[in-house]
């Protein structure tokens, strides 16, 4: 059974520092992994995805790392703003019992940037 | 362009009442899943539809929950005989689908439920 951990549970840091949250997952028989954005009340925001056969992704201030054989991904945030702040969530795009797609989330890293 | 809508935002209802959630996919998008949030669990994947193929419901948690999908568009997600660990925030999520994993799941705003 696919498990993702993110680590770590809760990050708190001053306006432009540099940051990486961590993404581990337990079977490397992944189709893709996402990272999403959630603001509290809200539904989420995806970020970045980087397909299985990839090795990284960049938007804009954000780049996310894939090393499927190791089962690990980070996500980088350079010069971090407050408008930054919120839960992000690492997730993997697995087979079902059913035969289709589903994806497995971690329980979020919830980020909180200082001014 | 519009984004994934739910409906309604929030629900109360009280135990043992049926309820019914709605989602309207983005225009084109062919794949449609449900999920749920909860505080112990986190996110969980519940169903998933493509198209007219019949739906892959390998993540019910109980046969009190059903969701149709009608004319490939608008799904219906169906609880009957609510209990308070139904409580959760459920979404809803589309994409396009040109092969499995290839392209990102978009997300609805959710629907907040509370079973009293």
């Amino acid at each position: 059974k696919q498990e993702v951990t993110q680590i770590p549970a809760a990050l708190s840091v001053p306006e432009g520092e540099n940051l990486v949250l961590n993404c581990s997952f337990t079977d490397s028989a992944i189709y893709n992994l996402q990272w999403f954005r959630q603001d509290p009340g809200k539904g989420l925001t995806s970020l970045l995805l980087i397909q299985s056969s990839q090795r990284e992704q960049t938007s804009g201030r954000l780049n996310a790392s894939l090393d499927k054989s190791s089962g690990r991904s980070t996500l980088y945030i350079a010069a971090s703003q407050p408008g930054d702040s919120a839960t992000y969530l690492c997730a993997v795009s697995v087979l079902t019992q059913g035969g289709s797609e589903k994806l497995v989330f971690g329980k979020g890293t919830k980020l909180t940037v200082n001014p | 362009g519009a984004g994934v809508s739910q409906s309604p935002s929030n629900k109360v209802t009280e135990k043992g009442k049926d309820v019914e959630l709605r989602c309207d996919p983005i225009s084109g998008h062919t794949a449609l899943y449900w999920y749920r949030q909860s505080l112990g669990q986190g996110l969980e994947f519940l169903i998933y539809f493509q198209g007219n193929s019949a739906p892959d419901k390998s993540g019910l948690p109980s046969d009190r929950f059903s969701a149709e999908r009608t004319g490939g568009s608008v799904s219906t997600l169906t609880i009957q005989r609510t209990q308070q660990e139904d409580s959760a925030v459920y979404l809803c999520a589309s994409s396009l689908v040109a092969g499995l994993g290839r392209h990102e799941q978009y997300f609805g705003p959710g629907t907040r439920l509370t079973v009293t």
